[in-house]
């Protein structure tokens, strides 16, 4: 059964800092991994999504790598400012007995930079 | 960009009443999904669905509820009987395949009184 952790669970950093966010996974039998942005009592907000083959993928101040062989992933925020305050959640996408496809989440990284 | 769009945003409801949740998945997607968050918690998987039934449902999925597609563009989840246990944020997702990822409706707060 597929399993996906992220640690920390919660960070708080001075703006300006670079940081990594970590997400692993028990199974590397994944189709891809997306990382979404959550802010309190909000929706969810795909930041990045790498499929199985690639390596990583890049938007803005965000970067993201992707280790299947190993089980884990990495989001990358460069120069951290206070709106990058929220929760960051990894998803992994696994094939269902059906042939079909579902995301199961992580445990979230509540992420704070301060002013 | 298209969305997911979610109704209502909030709902309160009492203990044992029936609720409908509605959402509009992106028109083209073929894979339909329910998630819920209980405040403070991970987001938890409910069900899936794709041609029109079923793929999969987790063990919280029970007879309390259900979903339909009634009309090829709504996509609603049912709960019959709310307990105070149900209050949560629930989540439409739909998919086009796996190369594009999922995308998420905004939500709805379901308050159980």
């Amino acid at each position: 059964k597929q399993e996906v952790t992220q640690i920390p669970a919660a960070l708080s950093v001075p703006e300006g800092e670079n940081l990594v966010l970590n997400c692993s996974f028990t199974d590397s039998a994944i189709y891809n991994l997306q990382w979404f942005r959550q802010d309190p009592g909000k929706g969810l907000t795909s930041l990045l999504l790498i499929q199985s083959s690639q390596r990583e993928q890049t938007s803005g101040r965000l970067n993201a790598s992707l280790d299947k062989s190993s089980g884990r992933s990495t989001l990358y925020i460069a120069a951290s400012q206070p709106g990058d305050s929220a929760t960051y959640l990894c998803a992994v996408c696994v094939t269902l007995t059906s042939g079909t496809y579902k995301y199961i989440f992580g445990t979230g990284t509540r992420l704070k930079v301060l002013a | 960009e298209p969305e997911v769009t979610q109704t209502p945003s909030h709902q309160v409801t009492q203990m044992g009443q029936e609720v409908i949740l509605r959402c509009v998945p992106i028109s083209n997607h073929l894979y339909f999904y329910w998630y819920r968050q209980i405040l403070g918690q991970k987001v938890e998987f409910l069900v899936s669905f794709y041609n029109n039934e079923i793929s999969e449902k987790s063990e919280i999925f029970d007879d309390q509820f259900s979903v339909e597609r009634p009309d090829g563009s709504n996509f609603t989840l049912k709960i019959r009987s709310t307990k105070l246990e149900d209050s949560a944020m629930y989540f439409c997702a739909s998919l086009s395949g796996t190369a594009y990822g999922y995308t998420f409706g905004s939500g709805t707060r379901l308050t159980v009184v």
